[in-house]
C-alpha cells in the first residue's frame, strides 16, 4: 500500500497568515492527489484535485502544488472559516490511502 | 445538484452483517466514468477508504478488510450498497459514500454513524 505521511499533525495560524500542509507519498503518485477540508460534524469537502486544480467554488487563497512523492496545500491568508481538519488522498493506486490529517486552528 | 445520503442500522452486534445504502441524485451510475466510493472514519480519527464501484460494475476493495466487503449498485433507483460481514467493535465509525468522477471523490454524503456493541 502507498503510505501518505501528512505534516504537521496540528497547526495554529494567525489571521492573514500563510499556511502550508505537506503530504509525502511512499512512492510516486503521479499527481493523483486530492486535498479535503473537514469541519466538526461535517463530511469532507474537496478543495484541490489532481495536485493543483482548484475545485469549483473553493476560494482562490487555497492552492496545491507538488509532483512525484511530495505535495503541499497552501492557504494564502488564513481566515476564521479555514479552521478545521485537512486530509490528503492518493488515488494513484489501490487501495486509495489518506494522510493522517492536520488540525488547523486560528491563533 | 449532486447529493448523496447514507443510511444504515445505527447499532448492531458483533459478528452481524452491516448493510449500508447510499441514495444519490444529480448523477447516474449508468453514465460513463461515474462511480461511488465508501469511506469510514472512527470518531476523532482519520479516514479509511473501503471500496469503489463504477458505472461498468468494476469494483475495488480495501484488502485490509480482507473478504468482508461487498459493494453493489442499483442503477435504476440511484443507489449503491456496502455490506461488511462479521463486524466487531473496530468497525464502529461514521460511514460516508461519495461520488467518483473525473476529479475523484468530489461530492460526499453527510455520513451515517454505525456502532457495533454487544
Amino acid at each position: 500500500d502507498i503510505q501518505m505521511t501528512q505534516s504537521p499533525a496540528s497547526l495554529s495560524a494567525s489571521l492573514g497568515e500563510t499556511v502550508s500542509i505537506e503530504c509525502l507519498a511512499s512512492e510516486d503518485i503521479y499527481s493523483y492527489l486530492a486535498w479535503y477540508q473537514q469541519k466538526p460534524g461535517k463530511s469532507p469537502q474537496l478543495l484541490i484535485y489532481a495536485a493543483n486544480r482548484l475545485q469549483d467554488g473553493v476560494p482562490s487563497r487555497f492552492s496545491g502544488s507538488g509532483s512525484g512523492t511530495q505535495y503541499s496545500l497552501k492557504i494564502s491568508g488564513m481566515q476564521p472559516e479555514d479552521e478545521g481538519d485537512y486530509f490528503c488522498l492518493q488515488g494513484s493506486k489501490f487501495p486509495w490511502t489518506f494522510g493522517g490529517g492536520t488540525k488547523l486552528e486560528l491563533k | 445538484q449532486v447529493t448523496l445520503k447514507e443510511s444504515g442500522p445505527g447499532i448492531l452486534q458483533p459478528s452481524q452483517t452491516l448493510s449500508l445504502t447510499c441514495t444519490f441524485s444529480g448523477f447516474s451510475l449508468s453514465t460513463y466514468g461515474m462511480g461511488v466510493g465508501w469511506i469510514r472514519q472512527p470518531s476523532g480519527k482519520g479516514l479509511e477508504w473501503l471500496a469503489n464501484i463504477w458505472w461498468d460494475d468494476d469494483k475495488y476493495y480495501n484488502p485490509s478488510l480482507k473478504n468482508r466487503l461487498t459493494i453493489s449498485k442499483d442503477t435504476s433507483n440511484n443507489q449503491a450498497f456496502l455490506k461488511i460481514t462479521n463486524v466487531d467493535t473496530a468497525d464502529t465509525a461514521t460511514y460516508y459514500c461519495a461520488r467518483i468522477a473525473i476529479r475523484g471523490l468530489d461530492y460526499w454524503g453527510q455520513g451515517v454513524m454505525v456502532t457495533v456493541s454487544s
